[in-house]
């Protein structure tokens, strides 16, 4: 059963446009949000996130944004850059699951010069 | 600030043989987590430590799996026999506490053949 879910697990982007990254999760006890992202023999690294109380988080050219009622959020990157090309992944946590992480598939991001 | 350590890199064993990892957190941070990256798959926690004890190992396969924390701060994981199935990454993370941001060890490969 996984409660958090990446249906995409490829996106290739031309540099300088935008990367959208989707994320749909089940359990409606999560109530903050994750990005990380992880490049080849590296560990994930945190990104940006966000809380259920808010529906946007911006930082810099990431933008998490994320929809409760449908139990979706989506990962912005503008512009992309051929340096942003790793794997993305999304997490969810909430109070009554421990605060522990779960993690979806992940998405390889593509960036084209 | 030095990140979270890992050791070894890589690991190549035969099933039924056993295998230990260690781990080194950020200095001083109380929560210490280890997770299970099989290829293709999101990070899938395994256990997690508040200082030298358990709060969660329900996905722990406790028949071949252990882990430990002694004095609160390294930790090592535990594989003994290891079968076919065990061949992922193994990361590392610790945070401040735990409701803080998760920081990633590069991980330990393991193959088992």
């Amino acid at each position: 059963d996984q409660q958090v879910k990446q249906n995409s697990p490829s996106l290739s982007v031309q540099e300088g446009r935008i990367s959208i990254l989707n994320c749909d999760y089940t359990n409606s006890m999560f109530d903050y949000f994750l990005w990380y992202k992880k490049y080849p023999a590296e560990g994930p690294t945190f990104l940006i996130s966000i809380s259920s109380i808010k529906d946007k988080n911006e930082d810099g050219r990431f933008t998490v944004f994320l929809n409760k009622s449908a139990k979706h959020l989506s990962l912005h990157i503008v512009p992309s850059q051929p340096g942003d090309s790793a794997v993305y992944f999304c997490a969810a946590s909430g109070e009554n699951a421990g605060n522990m992480l779960t993690f979806g598939g992940g998405t390889r991001l593509m960036v084209k010069p | 600030e030095a990140g979270v350590a890992q050791s070894p890199r890589y690991k190549i064993i035969e099933k039924r043989q056993s295998v230990a990892f260690w781990c080194n957190p950020i200095s001083g941070h109380a929560t210490l987590y280890w997770y299970q990256q099989i290829l293709g798959q999101g990070p899938k926690l395994l256990i997690q430590f508040q200082n030298n004890g358990v709060v969660d190992d329900s996905q722990l396969p406790k028949d071949r799996f252990s882990a430990e924390r002694l004095k609160g701060v390294d930790s090592t994981l535990k594989i003994q026999p290891a079968k076919l199935e065990d061949s992922a990454v193994y990361l590392c993370a610790s945070s401040l506490n735990r409701v803080n941001i998760q920081y990633f060890g590069a991980g330990t490969r393991l193959s088992v053949l």
